[in-house]
């Protein structure tokens, strides 16, 4: 295990559903990531949030809403999402500037 | 743009043999460069990293050559296992640059026939 924590691992939703991914780090870090990754895509960085604070957005659709309430826990709230959304959502850690330790990701399908 | 790539989308070795999964980088600023494993139903696994300032860091039965010169990095894999079968990605980051966040390639799948 790398120490960084994912829930749910799997997640079936509907366009109208609301639900919320949610990541957690034992490590000691103070950078967390999100990142989407789909097949035959290379992973996709979504946000970055250093300090807790966010530096990142990369052009993410307002459907995808992150939260960062501490330096430990990594949100990533969804609603009305796309078929097109579905895909494999990772979260990382890191100290800021230094390798990333990923999360076993969830795996989430849109209908 | 900044882009990452790599040479090989998808390697076949035999077990036993030695692998090298290469990877192409555009970005002259890159000073920081990073191969992940990601194993399927798995999140990517950091295996090695190497900053700039080197051309050559070992690991346990994994190397990492890197020549900025062509901007090419690259990953050798000794006596290549059937644990080893896994998509492998480079990334690489501009260290203490204005952001942190990683560039990633799009993947080799290697293969290790028994």
């Amino acid at each position: 295990e790398t120490g960084v924590t994912q829930t749910p691992r799997h997640l079936v939703m509907g366009m109208t559903n609301k639900k919320s991914l949610k990541c957690e780090q034992h490590l000691g870090h103070n950078a967390m990531y999100w990142y989407k990754q789909s097949a035959k895509k290379p992973l996709e960085l979504m946000f970055v949030y250093n300090f807790k604070e966010q530096t990142e957005n990369n052009s993410v659709p307002s459907r995808f809403s992150p939260e960062c309430p501490n330096s430990s826990h990594l949100f990533l709230h969804l609603h009305t999402l796309q078929p097109e959304d579905s895909a494999l959502y990772l979260c990382a850690s890191s100290q800021v500037y230094n390798e990333q330790f990923f999360g076993p990701g969830t795996r989430l399908t849109v209908l | 743009g900044e882009s990452v790539g790599l040479h090989l989308p998808t390697l076949s070795v035999q077990e036993g043999d030695n692998s090298i999964i290469n990877c192409a980088y555009s970005n002259s600023a890159s000073d920081y460069f990073i191969w992940y494993k990601q194993e399927s139903g798995k999140g990517p696994q950091f295996i090695i990293d190497i900053r700039s300032n080197m051309d050559k860091r070992q690991g346990q039965r994994v190397t990492v050559l890197l020549n900025k010169t062509v901007k090419h990095l690259s990953l050798q894999i000794a006596a290549t296992q059937p644990g080893d079968s896994a998509v492998y990605f480079c990334a690489e980051m501009n260290y203490g640059g204005a952001t942190n966040k990683l560039i990633f390639g799009t993947g080799t799948l290697l293969a290790v026939q028994p």
